[in-house]
């Protein structure tokens, strides 16, 4: 079956750790996006990459860092930078950055 | 309608009524519109979309009206069954930096609750 893949679904993480986020799809979409959503919000988007080697910094990049060496896969990395980052991360793929964004099941990460 | 805010717009309807969400997107240059249904702990799946020289679109049981004029966007159900119980979010595609670079950017959200 064609989609979206993240793991894991959930995480935990030590206070001053990286950790990072999978993103796998196999509906071979040139663009990828990482998103963050806290309780009650919005999606803010992080990073995104419209072509393999080549990624933009979003509204929050500031704590994160992504690659794109594979078109079907855009890490995410949680640096010990993030001050906040517990939170539901998502992460999404389109044909192009002019058509709808197919969305993974999310990643919900916790810093204990 | 969606708002700026920590807390979530509220509308709960009667199963059976017909709903309307608003929302208000911000860049008159947006010329891509959709609209993503999210339950509780998944991820969002789309419902529909809408572009700029379009001002309805209909699917199944869901329509999409968009006003330009004063960048307003709606997502009407009809005859809304439990099963629609979710948050739902507009988003707006925006260019960037010439041909090719889009940025897809997200409204906050509006809570649906439908009354058994």
């Amino acid at each position: 079956d064609g989609g979206i893949t993240q793991s894991p679904k959930y995480l935990f993480r030590k206070e001053g750790q990286n950790v990072t986020l999978s993103c796998e799809q196999n509906l071979n979409h040139d663009a990828m996006y990482w998103y963050r959503q806290d309780p009650g919000q919005g999606l803010r988007l992080i990073y995104y990459s419209q072509i393999v080697n080549d990624f933009q910094k979003g509204d929050i990049a500031e704590g994160y860092s992504v690659s794109r060496e594979k078109k079907e896969s855009f890490p995410l990395t949680v640096t010990s930078a993030q001050k906040n980052p517990t939170a539901f991360y998502l992460c999404a793929s389109s044909t192009t950055g002019d058509t709808e964004a197919f969305f993974g099941q999310g990643t919900r990460l916790t810093v204990v | 309608g969606e708002s700026v805010g920590l807390h979530l717009p509220t509308l709960s309807v009667q199963e059976g009524d017909n709903s309307i969400i608003n929302c208000a997107y911000s860049n008159s240059a947006s010329d891509y519109f959709i609209w993503y249904k999210q339950e509780s702990g998944k991820g969002p799946q789309f419902i529909i979309d809408i572009r700029s020289n379009m001002d309805k679109r209909q699917g199944q049981r869901v329509t999409v009206l968009l006003n330009k004029t004063v960048k307003h966007l709606s997502l009407q159900i009809a005859a809304t069954q439990p099963g629609d119980s979710a948050v739902y979010f507009c988003a707006e595609n925006i260019a960037y930096s010439g041909a090719g670079s889009y940025q897809l950017t997200f409204g906050k959200g509006t809570k649906l609750s439908v009354i058994p």
